[in-house]
């Protein structure tokens, strides 16, 4: 099993320009999610999803849109990039009433 | 909102001594609570959770909903045991909050 895989690794981003982050799980987890990790911050939550079709805002979700067309795949979007949105970002995904398991992050450099 | 408060950003323990990592939570009605861990170079990864009642590595962690804490212990700090942990919590759905984290490093 390859739990939960992340691309890319690395990204290095001029302001203005878009990307999209891929996430995808093969565990066949209902819920997914998507967490920025800044230092000093802890993690906090951009978006997540319970199911195919069904996506909502978490704590910080302006600049980033989502969405999940499949239980197995749930890309994280940025519009417009900006110095503000360059952290590491993680996605995971958990079945109902469990632990997450985590990507191995993406870190992103806006400049 | 609900809120995780881990106080110490840094904790430096010397091998062979106990361990206390603390842990705070807002109360709110039956929160459950999880320690996750992120070891260097690696991805964050679940250590317990308080409704296992289990201990991992060596470490365990009680609720406490007088004081609102989990802290996590281990008896005898091993160097393996130096990383990033992560306190978190949910309350009736599956999104975590977690704390800011607290960097563990064990002293030879």
């Amino acid at each position: 099993n390859a739990g939960v895989t992340q691309t890319p690794k690395f990204r290095i981003l001029k302001i203005g320009q878009s990307m999209t982050l891929q996430c995808a799980q093969d565990m066949n987890h209902n819920y997914m999610y998507w967490y920025r990790q800044d230092p000093g911050m802890g993690l906090k939550l951009i978006y997540y999803s319970v199911g195919a079709g069904i996506t909502d805002k978490g704590e910080v979700p302006n600049g980033y849109n989502v969405s999940r067309s499949t239980t197995e795949d749930f890309p994280l979007r940025l519009e417009l990039a900006a110095p503000s949105q360059t952290s590491v970002y993680f996605c995971a995904s958990s079945p109902i009433n469990y632990g997450y398991t985590f990507g191995s992050g993406t870190r992103l450099t806006v400049v | 909102a609900q809120r995780v408060t881990q106080p110490e950003k840094l904790l430096s323990v010397f091998k062979g001594a106990p361990v206390e990592l603390k842990c705070n939570y807002s109360y709110s009605g039956s929160p459950e609570l999880f320690w996750y861990v992120q070891y260097s170079r690696q991805r964050l990864q679940l250590l317990l959770r308080h409704i296992s009642r289990e201990s991992i590595k060596g470490f365990t962690a009680d609720l406490n909903k007088g004081e609102t804490s989990f802290h996590l212990k281990k008896p005898f700090a091993q160097e393996e045991d130096s990383a990033m942990y992560y306190c978190a919590r949910s309350f009736g759905n599956e999104k975590l909050t977690f704390g800011t984290g607290t960097r563990l490093t064990i002293i030879p």
